[in-house]
């Protein structure tokens, strides 16, 4: 069974800092891997995806890797932002039409 | 473009009633649906999915069932709602058209009192 480890659990930093959240899981046979966010209260936002022939995507200051044989996968952001303060989720898809394996997330705060 | 629909956002139910959690997506066909239940502490938890009509697979044995009676609508149904149903629930869709890439509903919030 696949499990996604999401590392910190949480994590404070002061604004203008780049930072980096890390997510693994045991089965590197992937479909995608995708990166959500997650306000208090709010459904999933999702950030980026990366298919499993990729090896990473950027979205503005958002940049997702993804090292499939390592299991391993990192969302990098940069010139972070008090906006950007949200809990982050790493899931894994294992085949097309099956559902994604969650981590726990990453809780963000960045202070102004 | 595509979005997702799931109503209501909160809902204060006692022990013993039913309940029935509705989500409707638009602008897309045949897609596949899920449900999760994010419980407090917890990771999201896969309830549900189904790649098409009538088709429903349960991840977790639960006092809950799930039906997909039109294309595009999925359903979260109890007969007698538990304390332990208490959560987060979220509905969200996906298309092997897209890459499997999933977009979430903004959620339900159960409180079973």
């Amino acid at each position: 069974k696949q499990e996604v480890t999401q590392i910190p659990a949480a994590l404070s930093v002061p604004e203008g800092e780049n930072l980096v959240l890390n997510c693994s899981f045991t089965d590197s046979a992937i479909y995608n891997l995708q990166w959500f966010r997650q306000d208090p209260g709010k459904g999933l936002t999702s950030l980026l995806l990366i298919q499993s022939s990729q090896r990473e995507q950027t979205s503005g200051r958002l940049n997702a890797s993804l090292d499939k044989s390592s299991g391993r996968s990192t969302l990098y952001i940069a010139a972070s932002q008090p906006g950007d303060s949200a809990t982050y989720l790493c899931a894994v898809n294992s085949n097309s039409g099956y559902a994604l394996n969650f981590g726990k997330g990453t809780s963000l705060l960045v202070t102004p | 473009s595509q979005t997702i629909h799931q109503w209501p956002a909160t809902l204060v139910q006692p022990v013993g009633s039913p309940l029935s959690l509705e989500c409707t997506v638009e602008g897309t066909s045949n897609p596949n649906l899920y449900w999760y239940r994010q419980a407090a502490g917890r990771g999201l938890q896969l309830l549900f999915y189904s790649v098409g009509i009538g088709q429903i697979s349960s991840e977790v044995p639960q006092n809950l069932s799930a039906s997909r009676p039109q294309d595009r609508q999925f359903i979260l149904s109890s007969k007698k709602l538990l304390l332990s149903d208490s959560g987060f629930y979220l509905c969200a869709w996906s298309s092997f058209g897209q890459g499997e890439l999933a977009f979430f509903g903004q959620g339900t919030r159960l409180t079973v009192v």
